[in-house]
């Protein structure tokens, strides 16, 4: 079932220190993910993407790190600046109907940055 | 491209009454959904398309109606609004999520607010 809570969990981090946000997912059958960085307001932002034949993808000082075998996909943020300051979900692709997929997203994770 | 708009950005709604939350792009994207988020929690699908005169449930969809008569458009419906809708209300769209290539663009939201 998905978790419920009003309180997000959070990561406290000192800028220039790198950050690593977790994820589980619960589908083994997901073969594609997402990571979106929301901010206050916003709607969510796409940072990165893996399928699932993958186990590592790296993009702009962020990197996605995928093991299947325990359904865990994190986050590496590198050199965390005072910009990165939001909140961080996962979201995994599971087949739906007429051939389309459905992205269920994961709680999030308040990541704040501290100058 | 305008990508994703959404209107109204804020609804205050009685109990029972309805409305029409507008979401339109500007990309010739096949696939459409909706979202609401609430407090703590990530992203809930709702409704999505997969193209024009197509469409299917997704986790939350009790509550709300969708059609899909053009590609650019994908309204989503309240019939009798309940204090339980009260949420931030996200579309979104990406060229054809089944292909795993294409990740979804997300509008501004629209915050509604049911009493």
């Amino acid at each position: 079932g998905e978790s419920v809570g009003l309180h997000l969990p959070t990561l406290s981090v000192q800028e220039g220190d790198n950050s690593i946000i977790n994820c589980a997912y619960s589908n083994s059958a997901s073969d594609y993910f997402i990571w979106y960085k929301q901010e206050s307001g916003k709607g969510p932002q796409f940072i990165i993407d893996i399928r699932s034949n993958m186990d590592k993808r790296q993009g702009q000082r962020v990197t996605v790190l995928l093991n299947k075998t325990v359904k865990h996909l994190s986050l590496q943020i590198a050199a965390t600046q005072p910009g990165d300051s939001a909140v961080y979900f996962c979201a995994e692709n599971r087949l739906g109907g007429n051939q389309g997929g459905k992205l269920i997203f994961g709680q999030g994770t308040e990541l704040s940055v501290k100058p | 491209n305008a990508g994703v708009t959404q209107t109204p950005k804020f609804q205050v709604l009685k109990t029972g009454q309805s409305m029409t939350l507008q979401c339109a792009q500007d990309m010739n994207h096949e696939y459409m959904s909706w979202y609401r988020q609430d407090p703590g929690m990530g992203l809930r699908l709702i409704h999505y398309s997969v193209g024009a005169g197509i469409t299917d449930q997704g986790e939350v969809p009790n509550g709300y109606n969708v059609s899909r008569s053009t590609t650019e458009d994908f309204p989503l419906r309240l019939l009798s609004a309940a204090p339980s809708q009260t949420s931030v209300y996200f579309c979104a769209s990406s060229k054809f999520l089944a292909l795993r290539t294409d990740t979804q663009y997300f509008g501004p939201g629209t915050r509604l607010t049911v009493l």
